[in-house]
């Protein structure tokens, strides 16, 4: 099993700030890396598939990067709307695993 | 627009089953691929496995087989997933996506096993 981990488990951004998440694959899972916001009570959303494909309708503040092993998802110009959990998954081999995950504070 | 409706709160004793679904809308369910995950307090999200609507074909992560059940009711666009002999570490909150990238999520299912 794919372990993947993520850090930093909790950051604080201030407006316009840039935030940087990395997810660590325990082993290779080619480009099959995706990134999800969720925000409380909500339904998270797919923000980046396949390590750097921004989905659509997601704004391009937003930006992955990685293959292999190691993977970041780059918030630019932070918003407040931009405080939520975020998580990466691998989808490269089952079971499907996922990061810890991120807190994002918006000071 | 895509929409994966969760059932609601659940609470259950030790031993007993729990059934929840996820009906969707908004695209093709009878085409669709669902996943199931997991996440306990304070834990990361766990996988449990996956069902193809079309052909009923299911798979499990290894650390639920034979204690989770994945079906689908394609009449009425609906997902099941049954968690029987429930113990105290299977309070969780459950969810479900769709697609092989996980595109879309519902928004979770509390299931609180205490005796």
């Amino acid at each position: 099993e794919t372990t993947l981990t993520q850090s930093p488990a909790l950051v604080s951004a201030a407006p316009g700030d840039k935030v940087i998440i990395s997810c660590r694959a325990s082993e290779d899972v080619d480009d099959d890396v995706n990134w999800y916001q969720r925000k409380p009570g909500e339904a998270a959303i797919s923000i980046i598939r396949d390590s750097k494909i921004l989905v659509k309708g997601i704004s391009p503040r937003f930006s992955g990067s990685g293959y292999g092993t190691d993977f970041t998802l780059t918030i630019n110009n932070v918003e407040s709307e931009d405080a939520a959990y975020y998580f990466c998954l691998q989808h490269d081999s089952f079971p499907h695993t996922f990061g810890q995950g991120t807190k994002l504070e918006i000071k | 627009q895509v929409q994966l409706v969760q059932s609601g709160a659940e609470v259950r004793k030790p031993g007993a089953s729990v059934k929840l679904s996820c009906k969707g809308s908004g695209f093709t369910f009878s085409e669709s691929i669902i996943h199931w995950m997991r996440q306990a307090p304070g834990q990361r999200l766990e996988w449990m496995g996956r069902i193809n609507a079309a052909s009923g074909n299911v798979g499990y992560s290894q650390r639920f087989q034979g204690r989770v059940t994945l079906s689908t009711d394609t009449s009425a666009s609906i997902a099941y997933v049954e968690v029987s002999g429930l113990r105290s570490e299977d309070t969780a909150v459950y969810y479900c996506a769709r697609g092989n990238y996980l595109s879309a999520w519902g928004k979770g299912t509390s299931v609180t096993v205490s005796s």
